[in-house]
C-alpha cells in the first residue's frame, strides 16, 4: 500500500466553524506533513511531524492546529479561519524525516466563507 | 533559508526533448527532488540527486551539480500526458535533526502536438 489518504476532498466552512482534516497512511512511514498550496504556487510546508512528534512549525497561525494521534494518522484541527485560508491542503509522509521521497496525498480543497 | 528558481513556462512539442533548469541557494543542503503535479491532482516524486552526477529513470533525467548549485530534470520523448507543472525541491539541514523540503516556483510544461 502506497497511498496516503486524506478526507474530506472538499470542505466550505464558514468564519465561525471548527472543522478537521485527516490524512492516513499504512506505508510505516515515520514523517509526516501538512502543506498548504495556492492556485498556480508551490506547496508550502506547515508542519512536520517525526516519530509523532511535532519536528517544524513553519509560524503557522494559531487557528491551524496539528494533531498526530499515532504513526499512521495525521489530523489539522480548523477554527476561526480566514477567506484567504482557501487552499488546497496537501498531507505528505516519507520514510524518515529526511527522506528524499514524499508521497502526496490528494489534497482537501478548502473553502472558507 | 532555501531559495530554487525554475523557470515558469516551457512548451515543448509531442517526442521531443526538454530540460527544466534549477538553481538555488541553500544553507545545510542534503540534496535535490522533483516531482510532478497535473492539474488538480497531488504532487508526485520523479527523482533524486545526492550527488553530482545523472540519474536516469526511464524517459526522465536528473542531474545534480553542487558546485555551480544547479539540477535539471530531463524529459525525453514527450507525450501529451508530460504536460503537469514540474518543481525542483531542495532538502536541507534546518537543525535539531530536522530536515526541511522546499518547492521552487514550479514549470509549467505544455507539450503541443
Amino acid at each position: 500500500d502506497t497511498e496516503v489518504t486524506q478526507t474530506p476532498k472538499h470542505l466550505v466552512m464558514g468564519m465561525t466553524n471548527k472543522k478537521s482534516l485527516k490524512c492516513e497512511q499504512h506505508m510505516g512511514h515515520r514523517a509526516m506533513y501538512w502543506y498548504k498550496q495556492k492556485a498556480k504556487k508551490p506547496p508550502e510546508l506547515m508542519f512536520v511531524y517525526s516519530y509523532e512528534k511535532l519536528s517544524i512549525n513553519e509560524s503557522v497561525p494559531s487557528r491551524f492546529s496539528p494533531e498526530c494521534p499515532n504513526s499512521s494518522l495525521l489530523n489539522l484541527h480548523l477554527h476561526a479561519l480566514q477567506p484567504e485560508d482557501s487552499a488546497l491542503y496537501l498531507c505528505a509522509s516519507s520514510q524518515e524525516i529526511h527522506s528524499y521521497e514524499q508521497y502526496f496525498g490528494p489534497g482537501t480543497r478548502l473553502t472558507v466563507t | 533559508g532555501q531559495s530554487l528558481e525554475q523557470p515558469s513556462e516551457v512548451t515543448a512539442v509531442e517526442g521531443a526533448i526538454v530540460q527544466i533548469n534549477c538553481t538555488y541557494q541553500t544553507s545545510g543542503f542534503y540534496g535535490l527532488s522533483w516531482y510532478q503535479q497535473h492539474d488538480g491532482g497531488a504532487p508526485t516524486f520523479l527523482s533524486y540527486n545526492a550527488l553530482d552526477g545523472l540519474e536516469e529513470t526511464g524517459r526522465f533525467s536528473s542531474f545534480l551539480s553542487r558546485s555551480d548549485s544547479y539540477g535539471y530534470l530531463l524529459l525525453q520523448e514527450l507525450q501529451m500526458k508530460d504536460s503537469a507543472s514540474y518543481f525542483c525541491a531542495g532538502i536541507a539541514y534546518s537543525g535539531a535533526g530536522s530536515y526541511q523540503l522546499t518547492f521552487g516556483k514550479g514549470t509549467k510544461l505544455s507539450v503541443i502536438p
